[in-house]
């Protein structure tokens, strides 16, 4: 079964401490691998497409990689208003054409 | 601000009540999308149009009917809804729908059902 998995499901952080939020993922014929951020009431705001293993994308303090089974988002030396859920989608091949799977996202509280 | 606008941002209506929920796009993207998102869950699609014709239904009860006027307006209408049915609905769009690129969300409209 086609699967999108991340986790954890909540992490929380001091300001400055870095860490990873991970999104693993079973399908075959990836098309992208999409990282959104999602506040409270709001709807998610993209963030990075990433499209083959070894690609990286960097913005400000936060970095997402690739391999053929996982993709990492990076927070370096966060601060508070990093907090939020990180959802990981991605989008492969089925038999329809294409379809978009979400994980479960990551909550991300940063604490000063 | 998103590039995606969605109106109304709330809406409380009964249980009998009909009403509509807009979304607009001025990205030149040819796919739209309504997603019904839950507390804590990640949003789950409901319909997919591409090119103004519907192309994916997920199985929604008929009282949610969606509509596509033009390239840029995707409207969701709204009839005999169950309490079950409040949460966030979101609009997205993406430049095609069998291409590989984001959809860009709106900030949602949500909804409660008395």
């Amino acid at each position: 079964e086609d699967q999108v998995t991340q986790s954890p499901e909540a992490l929380r952080l001091q300001e400055g401490e870095s860490s990873s939020l991970n999104c693993s993922y079973t399908v075959s014929g990836l098309r992208g691998l999409f990282w959104y951020r999602q506040d409270p009431g709001k709807g998610p705001e993209f963030l990075f497409t990433l499209y083959s293993a070894g690609e990286e994308k960097e913005k400000e303090r936060l970095k997402a990689t690739l391999t053929k089974k996982e993709s990492f988002l990076h927070i370096t030396a966060p601060k508070p208003e990093d907090s939020a859920t990180y959802l990981c989608a991605v989008q492969y091949r089925n038999q329809a054409g294409t379809a978009l799977i979400f994980g479960k996202g990551t909550t991300l509280s940063v604490s000063s | 601000d998103t590039e995606v606008t969605q109106t109304p941002k709330h809406l409380v209506m009964g249980m009998t009540n009909k009403k509509s929920l807009k979304c607009e796009q001025h990205m030149g993207h040819r796919a739209m999308y309504w997603y019904k998102q839950k507390a804590k869950k990640p949003p789950e699609l409901m319909f997919v149009y591409s090119y103004e014709k519907l192309s994916i239904n997920e199985s929604v009860p008929s009282r949610f009917s969606p509509e596509c006027p033009n390239s840029s307006l995707l409207n969701l209408h709204l009839h005999a809804l169950q309490p079950e049915d409040s949460a966030l609905y979101l609009c997205a769009s993406s430049l095609q729908e069998e291409g590989n690129q984001p959809q860009h969300f709106g900030d949602g409209t949500r909804l409660s059902i008395l």
